[in-house]
């Protein structure tokens, strides 16, 4: 059972660098979303997928750019990384169409820039 | 836009005592979704409960249940005996029943102690 699988867990980087966060479904979810956790803010959308090639911005796009060539992958790339953008990061799949569902989250990545 | 609110950063309750955090919400909306998420020093996101508007019963699962009071749009999680291993952050989440694209918005969250 393993479920959503975030990679790294931990990451420090340097301003202006890009990098770029992974996570892995293995349930065939159609819907997956990337989400940040600051203190304060509690967590925010960054960004969503409801399918492989179908992707759409959630609240604080700006500075990050997804992709999702295959339903079970959907990176998260910060193309230039700044300071602001120190955070941890969560990913999450919805199972199905119906409404009702919870998401199912990864364990995070907390991501550093310096 | 959907708001959520949980208005207490921190609370701390007695082990076996009972305990209830707050979340208030806002919508125009008749049909949503609303949900307890648990976040222990792991990391991990784990949902605790969740809550349909249209039921009027009251949502329960072993230890935790929820108040919901949909005339006054609030949604407090109760935590009866509780125990050490409850300490953890909590977040009050809301999900629109419109439209399939409807995504999770969630409090600020509430950081819950637990005094031995």
């Amino acid at each position: 059972d393993a479920g959503i699988t975030q990679s790294p867990r931990y990451k420090i980087t340097e301003t202006g660098r890009q990098v770029t966060l992974m996570c892995h479904q293995t349930w065939s979810h159609s819907y997956m979303f990337w989400y940040r956790q600051d203190l304060g803010h509690g967590l925010r959308l960054i960004y969503y997928s409801a399918a492989a090639d179908i992707t759409d911005k959630g609240e604080v796009p700006d500075g990050y750019v997804v992709s999702r060539s295959k339903t079970e992958n959907f990176p998260l790339t910060l193309e230039s990384a700044t300071r602001s953008q120190t955070s941890v990061y969560f990913c999450a799949s919805r199972r199905g169409e119906g409404l009702g569902y919870g998401y199912t989250f990864g364990s995070g990545t907390r991501l550093t820039v310096v | 836009a959907q708001t959520v609110t949980q208005s207490q950063p921190e609370m701390s309750v007695q082990e076996a005592e009972t305990v209830t955090l707050s979340c208030t919400y806002d919508t125009s909306e008749s049909d949503y979704y609303l949900f307890w998420y648990k976040q222990p020093p792991s990391r991990q996101m784990i949902l605790v409960i969740r809550q349909e508007a249209y039921k009027q019963q009251n949502a329960t699962e072993n230890r935790f249940s929820v108040n919901f009071q949909k005339a006054a749009k609030s949604f407090s999680l109760k935590i009866s005996d509780s125990q050490l291993g409850d300490a953890a952050m909590y977040f009050c989440a809301y999900r629109s029943a419109t439209g399939a694209n409807s995504k999770l918005t969630f409090g600020k969250g509430i950081t819950l102690s637990v005094r031995p």
